[in-house]
């Protein structure tokens, strides 16, 4: 069974980059679709974008360009940068797996606070 | 984008009680509804997929139904263990995914 487990900063300045990393045990990075959704208190559970090896990562609009998902498989970890982050970007971010199932493989989560 | 619109937003009951919680669709979705589990502090858990189908390992007091745009999931005999927040989400083919807005279901 695939396991993840995101990481990154914890905190981050406003319109700095926030950098996320997956790092993804038991199986090969390159079997699944790679999701990032996130969880703030006043926007509920967001999707943010989906990413499979050899294919284009689509993101959702409502993020207006800022998201680049990127999958390192010779690592086994997949990324995520989002650019000119705001208090808007505050939240708990996952990184899950998805396929017929939904979105069936989760990690437990990073919190991410944007302040200066 | 296709919205989801949950009810209620949150739920009182018993242990022994049966529970639904609906969802509406903004546009005919077929079956691509995943219903999710969460408790504080830890991430999402899939319980129903593609409206109706019970994943592995989740007890059989849990059932979805719904097809187009109104869905349901039913807990019949709620145990302790059950009171968590859920959340339905559509995964028909035209992204972004997208969530309902969760209820909260607590203890009475």
């Amino acid at each position: 069974q695939v396991q993840l487990q995101e990481s990154g900063p914890g905190l981050v300045k406003p319109s700095e980059t926030l950098s996320l990393t997956c790092s993804v045990s038991g199986d090969s990075i390159t079997t699944y679709y790679w999701n990032w959704i996130r969880q703030s208190a006043g926007k509920g559970l967001e999707w943010i974008g989906r990413l499979r090896t050899g294919e284009s990562a689509t993101y959702n609009p409502s993020l207006k360009g800022r998201p680049t998902m990127s999958v390192d498989t010779s690592n086994n970890h997949l990324s995520l940068k989002l650019t000119s982050v705001t208090a808007a970007d505050a939240a708990v971010y996952y990184c899950a797996t998805s396929g017929p199932q939904g979105f069936d493989v989760w990690g437990p989560g990073t919190m991410v606070t944007v302040s200066s | 984008d296709i919205q989801m619109t949950q009810s209620p937003s949150s739920l009182s009951a018993s242990v022994g009680d049966r529970v639904t919680i609906t969802c509406r669709a903004s546009q005919n979705i077929r079956r691509y509804v995943n219903w999710y589990q969460q408790k504080p502090g830890r991430a999402p858990k899939v319980l129903i997929y593609a409206a109706s189908n019970l994943r592995n390992g989740v007890p059989s007091r849990f059932s979805g139904s719904g097809t187009g745009t109104d869905f349901t999931l039913t807990i019949s005999g709620l145990q302790p263990e059950d009171f968590a927040t859920y959340y339905c989400q559509q995964s028909y083919v035209s992204l972004p995914f997208t969530f309902g807005q969760g209820t909260k279901l607590d203890i009475k």
